[in-house]
């Protein structure tokens, strides 16, 4: 158990709709990073916080968001969701040096049909 | 673009037999190389590299950092059918890790 705790595993939601990600780090780690990975693209980076900011975006398209609330948890915002934006989206945690470990959440599961 | 590459990208190797793992990296404010064994969901963390020359080990595994040649290698040895994983290494910049596509390594019995 890596102490990154992702919800939900699994999530099911048709073309067009909403859906939420939630992220809660491990105790004492500021940063949040959001992965997507997909079978043919590998890890994608997406988006990264520390302490509540945003830090560094990678290829997020602009139908997705994120943020990192004052209890550190984050969230991942997923709008007019396509059949393309299925895939394994996985949160990461780290401390607040550039030499901390990160540590991956279990990954939350998103099928859209 | 910051960019990571692992070769091979399968590997089929029998009980007992020793693996190389390669990973090349060009990334900007380059802090350190990680390496994830991923089985059927998360990344498990392996190592971490910050040091040219430095071995890491941990058991039968293995990992060695060149920052002037900007490449790592993960070695297994005496390996195990529970090897049989995608091993990701990751290079880590000021805000994020970019990761190579992986190796697929199988181990039959």
């Amino acid at each position: 158990d890596s102490g990154v705790t992702q919800t939900p595993k699994h999530l099911i939601t048709a073309t067009g709709q909403r859906v939420t990600l939630r992220c809660s780090p491990r105790s004492g780690d500021l940063s949040v990073y959001w992965y997507q990975q997909s079978l043919d693209q590998g890890l994608q980076f997406l988006i990264q916080y520390y302490n509540g900011e945003e830090r560094a975006k990678g290829n997020i398209l602009e139908r997705f968001s994120a943020q990192q609330f004052p209890d550190l948890h984050s969230e991942l915002n997923l709008s007019s969701l396509e059949l393309g934006d299925s895939a394994l989206y996985f949160c990461a945690s780290g401390g607040h040096t550039l030499v901390d470990t990160i540590y991956f959440g279990e990954g939350s599961w998103l099928t859209v049909v | 673009e910051d960019k990571v590459v692992q070769s091979p990208l399968s590997l089929v190797v029998h009980e007992g037999d020793t693996v190389t793992l390669n990973c090349s990296y060009e990334v900007t404010n380059f802090r350190s190389l990680l390496w994830y064994k991923q089985e059927k969901k998360a990344p498990t963390f392996l190592f971490m590299l910050t040091s040219s020359g430095i071995e890491k080990k941990s058991g039968r595994l293995s990992s060695i950092l060149d920052k002037k040649e900007l490449f790592s290698i993960l070695n297994i040895t005496a390996t195990q059918t529970g090897d049989s994983a995608v091993y990701l290494c990751a290079a880590r910049s000021n805000y994020k890790l970019t990761f190579g596509k992986g190796t697929l390594l199988t181990v039959n019995p």
